[in-house]
């Protein structure tokens, strides 16, 4: 069965500074999918973005980029510029790309708390 | 709108009585799964669906029943609640095989007394 680890319970940063979240998982698998999802106090579930694993470039969506080391099963979260509206829950997870099982396997999530 | 409903979005119920989670997307998704969120652990799925009338088991499946008899609805029953099951529970969808995002419901709050 795969895990995902947020070791990380809570992070702090200020505002405008770049932070970064870890996450690592561990799977056998060579074909899946990673996530961050972004959970405000609204409790929505947000997904900040996402990275195939047969993809070697990072992805990014304007101020989140992510670190992805398949061979040391580590994906990093980067948010650059940090906003007040960043303070959330963030969880990473993981999918099976083989099918099957349609879940996902989240780690227990990183509280970001802003500075202002 | 694409969306992911569930109701109620909030319920205080007792030990023992049935109750229903309602979930539906309008997306036409063929996978549906339920989740639950507690402290410190984050999110387990309880339950998924690949399509109508096929569903299994997840992580955390004691205590819940599903059906699916409906592609757009995947409703979570609670035979006989009990406290250890008070918990934030999410409704998720996608679209098919290899795809790869979930579209989370907005999250029903359940405390069982």
């Amino acid at each position: 069965a795969q895990t995902v680890t947020q070791s990380q319970p809570e992070m702090s940063v200020q505002e405008a500074e770049t932070v970064t979240l870890s996450c690592t998982y561990d799977t056998s698998e060579s074909d899946y999918y990673l996530f961050w999802y972004k959970q405000p106090p609204s409790r929505q579930m947000i997904l900040v973005i996402r990275q195939e694993a047969y993809k070697q470039q990072n992805a990014t969506e304007n101020r989140f980029s992510v670190n992805f080391q398949k061979a040391a099963k580590s994906f990093s979260l980067k948010i650059s510029d940090s906003q007040l509206g960043d303070a959330a829950m963030y969880f990473c997870a993981y999918r099976s790309g083989r099918g099957g099982a349609d879940g996902f396997t989240f780690g227990k999530g990183t509280h970001l708390i802003i500075q202002p | 709108e694409a969306q992911v409903t569930q109701n109620p979005r909030y319920l205080i119920t007792v030990t023992g009585k049935k109750l229903t989670v309602t979930c539906s997307q309008n997306m036409n998704h063929e996978y549906m799964s339920w989740y639950r969120q507690d402290p410190g652990l984050g999110l387990r799925q309880i339950y998924y669906s690949m399509n109508v009338e096929v569903t299994d088991k997840g992580d955390v499946p004691e205590g819940y029943k599903v059906s699916r008899k409906e592609k757009r609805n995947f409703p979570l029953i609670l035979e006989s609640p009990s406290p250890n099951q008070t918990s934030l529970y999410f409704c998720a969808s996608s679209p098919g095989r290899g795809t790869d995002t979930q579209y989370f419901g907005p999250g029903t709050r359940l405390t069982v007394l």
